[in-house]
């Protein structure tokens, strides 16, 4: 079975602090992505990357960065947190760039940020 | 403004009967849609997919019904079962970009 595991199920700072949110993927998947999942916004895509130190925007990238260093891992990184990024955020891979094949994303169980 | 939109926020359901939960979309470069469900604490879990080619795919006691002339698509569940509770997401992809756009969910309640 696939597993993305998320460092951090439940995370509070305060605001300007540097956030940083881990996930690894023990699939070998190259493609690996970063979602929020706000109440009546439904996902939405930050980040990803088809493969490493690679990486291209999202929908909504602004006050985010990501790294790749290795193919199991991207970091999701919050440089100065404020609260309107308290959020779930979610992170996935999948083993096709082409979503339209296979349609399957893998998600970790979520991080619960909260920003004070 | 939304492309993929889910007009129920929620839905209750007894327990044996259909549940029917509705998507719909605006562009249509999509040919590519999918439900995932989500249980509370756990990440998003594929359920099932339908190309644009088709206007149905059935997969147990899920079946997804694509009406493209109306941008429409819903899951039909039958019967419904408790561990059916779930927040149910619909997801699009087409066009150049191969990224998913995502409704905003509905939460299915089965009544015992």
């Amino acid at each position: 079975d696939v597993k993305v595991t998320q460092s951090s199920r439940y995370l509070v700072k305060r605001t300007g602090e540097k956030v940083f949110l881990e996930c690894v993927q023990d699939m070998d998947h190259e493609n690996m992505f970063w979602y929020r999942q706000d109440p009546g916004l439904g996902l939405r895509l930050i980040y990803f990357s088809y493969d490493v130190k690679m990486k291209e925007k999202g929908d909504i990238p602004e006050g985010y960065s990501v790294s790749r260093e290795k193919k199991e891992r991207f970091s999701l990184i919050l440089e100065s947190a404020s609260t309107n990024q308290t959020s779930m955020y979610l992170c996935a891979s999948s083993s096709t760039r082409n979503l339209d094949t296979t349609g399957e994303l893998f998600f970790g169980e979520g991080s619960r940020l909260t920003v004070l | 403004d939304q492309q993929v939109k889910q007009n129920s926020p929620s839905l209750s359901v007894q327990e044996g009967r259909i549940s029917i939960l509705n998507c719909d979309y605006t562009n249509s470069m999509f040919d590519y849609f999918l439900w995932y469900k989500k249980y509370p604490a756990e990440g998003p879990t594929f359920l099932i997919s339908i190309s644009s080619i088709k206007d149905k795919n059935e997969d147990g006691r899920f079946t997804v019904f694509l009406n493209k002339s109306a941008k429409h698509l819903s899951l039909h569940i039958v019967p419904s079962q408790p561990g059916d509770s779930a927040v149910y997401f619909c997801a699009a992809s087409g066009g150049s970009n191969y990224q998913l756009i995502w409704g905003a969910g509905t939460k299915l309640i089965i009544k015992p």
